[in-house]
Parts: C-alpha cells; sequence; structure tokens
C-alpha cells in the first residue's frame, strides 16, 4: 500500500538558518504530494502540493519538488522564521482512490526555531 | 481558507464511558468528512470516511462497532469511541471537504486528544 516516510524529528534551528525536512513516499498509483503544517492549537493546513512529478509547490518562502525518481518531496527554506515553529506533515493521495482528499500521511517533524 | 471546528480539543475518560468528538464546517457543507488518528510517534491514519446522509466506510482494521461516526448533516460529522480503554488514548483529527473532483482540498480540524485512564 501507500506509504510516507519522514524525517523524525524534533528538529531545532536558529533564525535565518536553512531547512529541509526529508520526505519519500511509496505508491501504488500517481500520487499528488502535499506538506501540511500544524501551528500550535491548530487544525493542519495545505502549505503547498505538486500534482505531477518535477512540479514545485510553494508558498510563504517553503519548496518541495516532485522528484518521481528518487520518490521525494523534500521540504525546504532558505531563512526560517521564529513563526515557522509547528508541527509539518508530508502526505500523498493517489488519483485511483475516492477523490483527492484521502491522505496518507508521514509521522509529522515538529520544527522549533530558536531567536 | 474554509474553517472546521474540532470540539474538545482534550478530553480525559474513565475506562468503560464513551466519548462524542464533534467537527463541524463553519462556512461550507462539507459532503465528505474524514476522521483520522494518531498514535504516538506514528502517522495519522485513516479512519473512516463519512459521507453525508450514508453509512461511513471504515478503513480495514478499525472497528465499526467501536468507533460510531454520524455524518447527519452537511455541516456536522461526529465521531462516538464506545466503551472506551486505554489503548483508545491517542490524537484523532477530522478533516471535511465539499467534493468537486479531483485536486478539491479538504480542510482539517484542530484535532482532539484522547486520554482513558
Amino acid at each position: 500500500g501507500d506509504s510516507v516516510t519522514q524525517m523524525e524529528g524534533p528538529v531545532t534551528l536558529s533564525e535565518e538558518a536553512f531547512l529541509t525536512i526529508n520526505c519519500t513516499y511509496t505508491a501504488t498509483g500517481y500520487p499528488s504530494l502535499f506538506w501540511y503544517v500544524q501551528y500550535p492549537g491548530e487544525g493542519l493546513q495545505l502549505l503547498l502540493k505538486a500534482t505531477k512529478a518535477d512540479d514545485k509547490g510553494s508558498n510563504k518562502g517553503f519548496e518541495a519538488t516532485y522528484r518521481k525518481e528518487t520518490t521525494s518531496f523534500h521540504l525546504e527554506k532558505g531563512s526560517v522564521q521564529v513563526s515557522d515553529s509547528a508541527v509539518y506533515f508530508c502526505a500523498l493521495s493517489d488519483w485511483s482512490n475516492f477523490g483527492n482528499e484521502k491522505l496518507t500521511f508521514g509521522t509529522g517533524t515538529r520544527l522549533t526555531i530558536i531567536p | 481558507g474554509a474553517v472546521v471546528s474540532q470540539h474538545p480539543s482534550w478530553v480525559i475518560c474513565k475506562s468503560g464511558t464513551s466519548v462524542k468528538i464533534e467537527c463541524r464546517s463553519l462556512d461550507f457543507q462539507a459532503t465528505t468528512m474524514f476522521w483520522y488518528r494518531q498514535f504516538p510517534k506514528q502517522s495519522l491514519m485513516l479512519m473512516a470516511t463519512s459521507n453525508e446522509g450514508s453509512k461511513a466506510t471504515y478503513e480495514q482494521g478499525v472497528e465499526k462497532d467501536k468507533f460510531l461516526i454520524n455524518h447527519a448533516s452537511l455541516t456536522l460529522s461526529t465521531l462516538t469511541v464506545t466503551s472506551a480503554h486505554p489503548e483508545d488514548s491517542s490524537f484523532y483529527i477530522c478533516s471535511a471537504s465539499d467534493y468537486r473532483g479531483p485536486n478539491t482540498e479538504a480542510f482539517f480540524g484542530q484535532g482532539t486528544r484522547l486520554t482513558v485512564v
């Protein structure tokens, strides 16, 4: 079945540091890939997505590129801020499933940015 | 984005009792709602998919008689954990969608942390 393997946390960085959170996947079909973010006390929010190979999703300075050859969708940001502290989830949705909302998640990575 | 409200955000209950968790879409009609569970250091796992007015579809290994899902209206779905036991302690989160075809975004509630003592 489909699965997502995500870099274990927690991750602690200083403000303005470069961020990478690794994510790899296995899927039988043609998945769409997502990064969700959960700020303290809030629900998961879609951060970015990519629906086909070589697509790059970007939002709020974060980027991730759909790499079919390495089955990866690593999240990057060039200069993190304290406000980026949150839990980040990598996820996929397989086209062969109903709709596009049936998601398979990674374990989540807790990111803490210190001033 | 649209807002999904989940209540309560945390609950502690005694073993053997039942707990109801509500998931509401506040500004859109949710034709489909999803319930997920996350055990410590594990992935969010889909438990069931519910469509308004019909019975929920449960994932393999999820006991439908233990986790009762009701999606009686286009803005409300409830998950009831019946006869809860300590092993049911987990983080439960819902998502809601007004499915309009592929790539329709689902919106998540903030989750409910259940502790059974």
